[in-house]
């Protein structure tokens, strides 16, 4: 069973960088037709997808936040990590690691979340 | 751009009943890349459908998905108490709707 972990600061300075890391067990990272997402939710409010990367090395980002994004891949750690750089209180958020199946392009495995606040 | 359009925002049913949640997409998408999610607080989603009508591994077939082109429809035929909360469809892997929130009248 595939499980994913996120892990990182819970407080990070406004203007600062965001850095998260998410941990894949039950699987190798670079096993199938699968794409890695970074997800995330404001509290009382939806879903909004960050980016993605595949084992490639190939990446997509939400084009919202295309210039301050980055999401890498160790596969000799089973980990993926992104980075939000210039962060402000509007990025405080819930988030979300995924695993996005190929093909049909659904999250059939997430991390449980974690809570990100931005403030001074 | 693709704009997900759930309605209604928050439906008010009772257990027994027949929900019927909607998801408009902007415009026309292929069937096999749309997908729905539950939401419990707290919780990360959980995958329910996807490519439209198939269900996931462990759900329930009161659950049922359906549509095509632009509308696109999530009903749950007879409503248990554990299925009040929010719903969401999701698009590529990359569109979300705003959610349709489940709440017992």
């Amino acid at each position: 069973q595939v499980q994913l972990q996120e892990s990182g600061p819970g407080l990070v300075k406004p203007s600062q960088t965001l850095s998260l890391t998410c941990t894949v067990s039950g699987g190798s990272i670079t096993t199938g037709s699968y794409y890695w997402n970074w997800v995330r939710q404001p509290a009382g409010k939806g879903l909004e997808w960050i980016g993605r990367i595949h084992t490639s090395g190939s990446t997509n980002y939400n084009p919202s936040l295309k210039s301050r994004v980055t999401i890498s891949v160790d596969t000799s750690k089973n980990q993926f990590s992104l980075r939000l750089s210039s962060v402000t209180a509007g990025d405080t958020a819930v988030y979300y690691c995924a695993r996005l199946q190929g093909g049909f392009y659904y999250f059939g495995y997430w991390g449980q979340g974690t809570l990100v606040t931005v403030s001074s | 751009e693709i704009v997900l359009t759930q309605s209604p925002g928050t439906l008010s049913l009772s257990p027994g009943d027949r929900a019927t949640l909607s998801c408009r997409a902007s415009q026309s998408v292929s069937s096999s890349y749309l997908a729905w999610y539950q939401q419990k607080p707290g919780q990360a989603p959980r995958l329910f459908i996807y490519g439209a009508s198939t269900r996931a591994t462990g759900i329930p077939d009161r659950f049922s998905g359906s549509g095509s082109g632009t509308d696109f429809t999530l009903t749950i035929s007879r409503l248990e108490p554990e299925d009040f909360t929010v719903y969401y469809c999701q698009l590529y892997g990359t569109f979300f709707g705003q959610g349709t929130k489940l709440e017992i009248k």
